[in-house]
């Protein structure tokens, strides 16, 4: 069975840095891509980052040069490093792992992140 | 980047109705698209992905179509669980962006 499991949000000051993790089981997380999609209080929902299988990343323009995606294969995680937080970074930070290349299919339940 | 919008914001129906919600995406995206259900402090959940393919599971009072532009999510008689926010996307090109959503209220 497939599972995803966010940790690491908490409270963090603008301009501070935090690492979201995002533990998988149940697939390898070389073999589909896993994105990250965040939804601020009240707000809809937010594309951020994605890495593929093959490792290449991308990002959401609000958040290039201030966020980073990765993968630890060893620990099948994925990571978001955050860098120079700001108060409108302030969310649920959602991973989630694709179907068929094409759609979110799998969802962990997320993570807050605070900045303020 | 590619735009999504949605329309209606918000909508208002009883069980038993139909309702069908649309989204538009600023250039071609071919049936990269998809639609998602999202309760209150809950993870959304996918729905329908490739413009029309129900994901197994999901009841078949969903449906989805559309091509290129202009896509449309209907659901014939609504049900009490069906009331959340609806969400479209796009998974044409990076970044893979979400229209507004649609908040379909009793």
């Amino acid at each position: 069975e497939v599972q995803l499991v966010e940790s690491g949000g908490g409270l963090v000051q603008p301009g501070g840095s935090l690492r979201v993790s995002c533990a998988a089981s149940g697939f390898n997380v070389r073999s589909n891509y896993v994105s990250w999609v965040r939804q601020a209080p009240g707000k809809g929902l937010d594309w951020v980052s994605v890495i593929f299988s093959g490792g290449s990343t991308y990002y959401a323009d609000s958040v290039k040069g201030r966020f980073t995606i990765s993968r630890d294969t060893s620990k099948n995680t994925v990571y978001l490093q955050m860098n120079n937080l700001r108060a409108e970074d302030t969310a649920v930070y959602f991973c989630a792992r694709d179907i068929y290349d094409t759609a979110y299919g799998y969802w962990g339940q997320g993570t807050l992140v605070t900045v303020s | 980047d590619i735009q999504m919008t949605q329309s209606p914001s918000s909508l208002s129906a009883s069980v038993g109705d139909s309702v069908t919600i649309t989204c538009r995406a600023s250039q071609n995206v071919g049936s990269f698209f998809n639609w998602y259900q999202q309760k209150p402090g809950k993870a959304p959940t996918l729905l329908i992905y490739s413009a029309a393919t129900l994901l197994s599971g999901v009841p078949s009072r969903f449906s989805g179509s559309g091509y290129g532009t202009e896509f449309s999510l209907t659901i014939t008689s609504l049900q009490p669980e069906d009331f959340a926010t609806y969400y479209c996307q796009q998974s044409y090109s990076t970044p893979y962006t979400f229209g507004p959503g649609t908040k379909l209220e009793i």
